[in-house]
């Protein structure tokens, strides 16, 4: 089975400062991979995929993500914070199964942007 | 565009009666799933249907719970005899799964939160 780790229950920065959230995943074979962001009192957002292309993935509002095989990481960066960065992020697995995909979510990683 | 669109927004219920939430999917999208979010976790995957057919259910969608999408459009998800322990966010997705694209990526509405006293 899938799963994945978010190593930080809660992550605080200086508003432009840089953002990293950690992410582990376990897969047994490659995986896809997707960051959600979640806003309060709002619905999942996709920030980006990884799904066997390149490695380094580029998503909305400046947030990228590098795949790691070999450290079984993708980690969610953005070179500078906005205060509008701040809510809830899920890295999530994609596992396929009986010919779909179920997303297997993170605990998530809450970001605080501090002024 | 009009996005996936849930209701009621929010729910408030007393322990043991009957609820049920409705979903609307983005109009093209032949699949959908409901997903459950409790304080602090991440969602948890409960259903998901292709077209209107219910192809897969999870161990967490106990026999109190039943979920219908009767013309392959919107869905509901009814829980029956409702437990404080049901209190979550009921979240709903949908997908455009075609032979060509077996990875879309789910597009979830803004869920309703369930509160049992």
């Amino acid at each position: 089975a899938q799963s994945v780790t978010q190593l930080d229950s809660h992550v605080s920065v200086s508003e432009g400062t840089p953002v990293l959230l950690r992410c582990n995943y376990s897969s047994s074979y490659s995986p896809s991979l997707f960051w959600y962001v979640q806003h309060p009192n709002k619905g999942l957002q996709l920030l980006l995929k990884y799904t066997s292309a390149a490695t380094l993935v580029k998503g909305i509002n400046g947030f990228e993500a590098e795949f790691k095989k070999s450290e079984t990481s993708f980690h969610l960066t953005k070179p500078s914070a906005h205060m509008s960065d701040a809510a809830e992020y899920f890295c999530v697995v994609s596992e396929r199964s009986g010919g779909y995909n179920k997303l297997i979510f993170g605990a998530g990683t809450r970001l605080a942007v501090h002024p | 565009d009009t996005g996936v669109s849930q209701n009621p927004r929010h729910k408030i219920t007393k322990r043991g009666q009957n609820v049920t939430f409705r979903c609307d999917p983005i109009s093209e999208h032949n699949r959908l799933y409901w997903y459950r979010q409790t304080l602090g976790q991440g969602p948890e995957f409960l259903t998901y249907f292709q077209n209107e057919a219910q192809l897969e259910k999870s161990r967490l969608l106990s026999d109190r719970f039943s979920a219908e999408r009767p013309k392959g459009s919107f869905s509901t998800l009814e829980i029956q005899r409702t437990e404080q322990g049901d209190s979550a966010m009921y979240l709903c997705a949908s997908s455009l799964e075609t032979s060509l694209n077996t990875n879309s990526p789910l597009h979830f509405g803004n869920g309703t939160r369930l509160t049992v006293t």
